[in-house]
């Protein structure tokens, strides 16, 4: 059973155009996240919610707005992509929202290709 | 600023050697610091953590040391195996809590046989 799971795997679009992806954690976790690493690698958060309470919003453009139905689903809404938004996006769960929270359980990914 | 980075970008073993990931990070004021693995096309996955009232843990084949007086985190694999190719990342909290992880660029690590 896929403890974080996140929906498309993969998604190609043109830039300007309006995408979405979804996550789902079933580990009853009441903090979920979403990452961003681009090319080189590199993980920067963007996200964070507890129990459906943004508490963490990184400097992101607004046209990136996650949104959190109930504590086990995170989905992200990308409007008018740029060629900049390509990069492969995480979501994450942890089990409480305090500090030193102790380990992020990552889904597997979704690598999105802006043309 | 809070920054997180490692020494070496890559790292190639002989499957059976030790393996030494290492870690520099800027924030003194972080107190928890964790090591995730990266298998390719895949999320990244706890390995270790430790906080900063430890300076040494060891899990299965894995060791983290720190050294917070010169704000270095190590992990040390033993007896390398195949199976731990992958790209390393050390993590640290930033202030505010709410587990907000600071990573590392990575190290990715090549076993040969």
């Amino acid at each position: 059973d896929t403890a974080v799971s996140q929906t498309p795997k993969y998604l190609v679009t043109q830039m300007g155009n309006d995408k979405s992806i979804k996550c789902e954690q079933n580990l009853g976790h009441d903090t979920m996240y979403w990452y961003k690493q681009d090319s080189k690698k590199f993980l920067k958060i963007m996200f964070s919610y507890n129990n459906k309470e943004l508490i963490i919003n990184e400097t992101v453009p607004n046209r990136f707005s996650p949104k959190s139905p109930d504590k086990a689903h995170l989905n992200l809404h990308i409007n008018s992509l740029e060629l900049g938004d390509s990069a492969v996006y995480f979501c994450a769960s942890s089990q409480r929202g305090g500090t030193n929270t102790g380990e992020l359980f990552f889904g597997e990914g979704s690598r999105l290709t802006v043309l | 600023g809070e920054s997180v980075g490692l020494h070496l970008p890559t790292l190639s073993v002989q499957e059976g050697d030790n393996s030494i990931i290492n870690c520099a990070y800027s924030n003194s004021a972080s107190d928890y610091f964790i090591w995730y693995k990266q298998e390719s096309g895949k999320g990244p996955q706890f390995i270790i953590d430790i906080r900063s009232n430890m300076d040494k843990r060891q899990g299965q084949r894995v060791t983290v040391l720190l050294n917070k007086t010169v704000k270095h985190l190590s992990l040390q694999i033993a007896a390398t195996q195949p199976g731990d190719s992958a790209v390393y990342f050390c993590a640290e909290t930033a202030s505010g809590g709410y587990n907000k992880l600071i990573f590392g660029a990575g190290t990715r690590l090549a076993v040969h046989p």
